[in-house]
Parts: structure tokens; sequence; C-alpha cells
């Protein structure tokens, strides 16, 4: 199965409203955990990170908080603006041990902003 | 900070011809990776590269292969283009002492194959 599930998409919101975006993972131990962000037209940048259990991501208004015991790092934003559409993906790192570095990636979720 | 370039933004190219997508990154990473990006599919990847010379096939690499004679350039090959290789195209790279650390990507090649 997927290494990283996340809600499907299409998701259209009106600005400020409140966000979250589902991420749950399977891995082997506690990989690194990231959502990344993709504007229209460009290639995907970091949005925020944790590194291991209990962390907090936080970046732009962002945030996300690894769950290991749901094995979960949902996305939420409290107050969406019309500039925060884009395509979120959530990814896992390599399992612990790994020197490669690669990333398992969610299928991705469209966010659309209306004002 | 770190600069991923991938040569072209947008390329069109015709069934079986042969098309070769570059990338360079200038921080001197020793791992590469290629991803390809389609609707509700995310991304999946091609091939990477922990060294010059090296290469390890990804899940989805027939079709493609690779080449990386210099630690800064990875290049993407598709030997002989097909339709249903018409996609965005993503490199990345990261340092091997580093790899629970975010990757680091370029802009993205889109692909058309007519």
């Amino acid at each position: 199965g997927d290494s990283v599930t996340q809600m499907e998409g299409p998701v259209t919101l009106s600005e400020e409203a409140f966000l979250t975006i589902n991420c749950t993972y399977t891995a082997t131990g506690y990989p690194s955990l990231f959502w990344y962000v993709q504007y229209p037209g460009e290639g995907l940048q970091l949005l925020l990170k944790a590194t291991k259990a209990d962390d907090k991501g936080s970046n732009k208004g962002f945030e996300a908080t690894y769950r290991k015991e749901t094995t979960s790092f949902h996305l939420e934003k409290g107050s969406v603006q019309v500039s925060d559409s884009a395509v979120y993906f959530c990814a896992r790192g390599a399992d612990r041990g790994s020197t490669l570095g690669r990333l398992y990636f969610g299928r991705g979720t469209q966010l659309t902003v209306w004002p | 900070d770190v600069k991923v370039t991938q040569s072209s933004r947008y390329l069109v190219k015709r069934t079986g011809e042969k098309v070769f997508l570059e990338c360079v990154q200038d921080m001197d990473h020793e791992n590469m990776f290629w991803y390809r990006q389609d609707p509700g599919l995310g991304l999946r990847l091609i091939y990477f590269s922990y060294d010059v010379k090296m290469k390890e096939k990804g899940d989805i690499p027939e079709g493609y292969s690779v080449s990386r004679e210099k630690k800064e350039r990875f290049s993407l090959i598709l030997e002989s283009a097909s339709t249903n290789q018409t996609s965005m195209y993503l490199c990345a790279s990261i340092r091997r002492d580093s790899p629970h650390q975010p990757q680091h990507f370029g802009d993205g090649t889109r692909l058309s194959i007519l």
C-alpha cells in the first residue's frame, strides 16, 4: 500500500476559513515528515517539517504535529488566504538507517481559496 | 541557498525521439533524484543517484535511463519518447550526510510528447 495517504482534493474554501488536510503514513520506525507546497507553474517548496515524534512544524501560519500514536501529520491553518491556493504534498523521509534520503509522497491536495 | 536548476521549463518532443532532461545543483550534494508528477498520482520516483556514475532504479524506471558523469549534474533520458511520458518532471538533491532533511527541488520541466 501507499507509504503516505493524504486527503484527496480538491478543497475549496472561502478566505479566512479554517484548513485541515489530513495525512497518515506507514513506516518502519520514525521517519522525518514534511509538507511541501507547489504554487501554480512552480516546483516544490518545503513548507514545514518535523523530525521526531511530538515535534510541531510551522511556517506562514501553517502547522503540523508529528503524532506517532496515530502515524499522522495533518496540516492546519487557522485562516487561509487567496495566496494559499496551491497543491500541498505530504511526504515522509526514508526509514532510519537509510542514507539515500529518498522521499515518499502522498498524491497531493489541490487547495483553492476564494475571496 | 541551494539552487537546483532544470535546463528547460517547457519542452515539446515527438514520439520516438530521444529526449534529455538536465538537472544541475550547486551545493555539492551527493544524492540526486528524478521524479515525475501526474495529477492524482503525486510524485513518483524514477531514478536516483548517490554518487558519480552510480544509479538506482526508483519505482517507475521503465522507459527511462539516467546519467551522472559529474557530481553536480544528473540527466534523465527518454530513450524513445512515448505519449504516456507526457508529464511534469522534477529533479531534487540532498546531502548524503543529511538523509532525513528535506530535499531541494528544481522548478520542473513540463514535457509534452506529441
